[in-house]
């Protein structure tokens, strides 16, 4: 079954610094998203994407983020300035169609120092 | 801003018990997804409800969708120690799906 990868699985760094989280999503998805969670509660939004720009993004995706699609196959998420609360699972997700299922990658877990 | 509250917030139970958990919204939504995420894993889609009243069955697992797609339940019968994990409802919104609060279940053997 086809499934979201996302890497790297673990990030450390260091406050300050920019990390480039990766995703490639399902092949014939459309939509994609980026969520967070700390300390495995609550699963937060962060910005969903189609057709190339943001569909919708939440307060906490601030100027400090930033999304794209370099090409057919990769979804990134930018963090450029990294705080000690942005440390944190950060989950992909891709659908097919608009309120269809969401299917999840397994995270990466970004540590900030 | 639309939430969506569970309850319990943790169960603890033994196996072989049963057990409800509750998402609760003061919102009306057009359908509901329950999903249960594992310790180092994304979130995976158990079923999705649409119609209000609607139930659905996944082997020892029942969903429910109240009459007025405000709320769900989940019912869990004879819980075995695989049934352990984060139970997780979410609702469609505006171009996202908003998640609820999240149930910790752990069945102990």
């Amino acid at each position: 079954e086809p499934e979201v990868t996302q890497t790297p699985s673990h990030q450390v760094t260091q406050m300050g610094q920019e990390v480039i989280l990766r995703c490639v999503p399902i092949s014939n998805h459309l939509y994609f998203y980026w969520y967070r969670q700390i300390l495995g509660q609550k699963v937060e939004f962060l910005v969903s994407f189609y057709n190339n720009e943001i569909s919708e993004k939440s307060e906490i995706f601030d100027d400090q983020f930033s999304v794209e699609r370099p090409d057919g196959s990769n979804f990134t998420l930018k963090i450029r300035s990294t705080k000690l609360e942005d440390s944190a699972m950060y989950f992909c997700a891709s659908s097919s169609s608009y309120n269809s299922p969401l299917h999840f990658g397994n995270g990466t877990r970004l540590t900030v120092t | 801003t639309q939430l969506l509250e569970q309850s319990p917030q943790f169960l603890s139970i033994q196996e072989g018990e049963n057990l409800t958990v509750y998402c609760n919204s003061s919102s009306v939504f057009s359908s509901l997804q329950w999903y249960r995420q594992e310790p180092g894993e994304g979130p995976v889609l158990l079923v999705t409800v649409v119609t209000g009243g609607e139930v659905k069955k996944l082997k020892r697992l029942t969903f429910q969708f109240g009459d007025a797609r405000k709320d769900s339940s989940l019912h869990i019968t004879a819980a075995q120690p695989g049934d352990t994990g984060l139970y997780l409802c979410a609702a469609p919104g505006t171009y996202k799906y908003i998640f609820g609060t999240g149930t910790r279940l752990k069945v102990l053997a």
